[in-house]
């Protein structure tokens, strides 16, 4: 019964690679978002979405970019690796925000190793 | 950047009530105190949230000053579980885009100590 998940959990991969992220929530949310936290441990928002909008943090390169099949899942790929991306990254989901109230639901991270 | 101000760290003893102060001086009106809190290792968790009186819920307890521009997060009986780090966080109400994305600090690293 887990409502926000995401795979793989850990992602050792070489520079140059193409890679993705799975996250499936089962709440029901409209909203969905990729978040970045770097080894000083600052977690950064990358981007949020629903069915009417994407919001991209513009601090994030376009080599990331999130993917969704519906509305349970919102995907990330990250192309052409660097080891700047090393990073742990958790999805989280939330009622829409225009709501007021944005209690966000976190997964457990995915945390990716560039070699 | 965050809009907030938090210590780095405190430390509690378990059983004792934990109070984590925060600095938001330059709220607006339309913005809401949240927490958060990220036990390590795991994604963060939602704690509570208020816009001008004090909240209470089965976690914690939030009392927030009448002008606003501070906020106390109240553990009331410490655990050590609730080791972690601790994000007050201000966020625009009824708006979604990007002014409505949580943004989170440096937070106060809480250990709860036996």
């Amino acid at each position: 019964d887990t409502a926000v998940s995401q795979t793989p959990k850990y992602l050792v991969t070489q520079m140059g690679n193409d890679k993705s992220i799975k996250c499936e929530q089962n709440l029901g949310h409209d909203t969905m978002y990729w978040y970045k936290q770097d080894s000083k441990k600052f977690l950064k928002i990358m981007f949020s979405y629903n069915n009417k909008e994407l919001i991209i943090n513009e601090t994030v390169p376009n080599r990331f970019s999130p993917k969704s099949p519906d509305k349970a899942h919102l995907n990330l790929h990250i192309n052409s690796l660097e080891l700047g991306d090393s990073a742990v990254y958790f999805c989280a989901s939330s009622q829409d925000p225009g709501t007021g109230f944005n209690e966000q639901f976190f997964g457990p991270g995915t945390r990716l190793t560039v070699l | 950047d965050a809009k907030t101000t938090q210590p780095t760290s405190m430390d509690c003893a378990e059983g004792r009530a934990a109070n984590l102060p925060c600095n938001h001086s330059t709220i607006s009106g339309n913005e809401y105190v949240y927490w958060y809190r990220q036990i390590h290792s795991q994604g963060p968790q939602y704690i509570i949230h208020g816009l001008k009186n004090n909240e209470t819920n089965e976690m914690a307890s939030l009392i927030i000053t009448e002008d606003r521009k501070s906020s106390t997060l109240i553990l009331p009986h410490a655990t050590l579980r609730d080791t972690a780090v601790y994000y007050c966080i201000v966020r625009v109400a009824d708006y979604g885009g990007s002014q409505g994305n949580l943004i989170f600090g440096k937070g106060t690293k809480l250990s709860v100590k036996p």
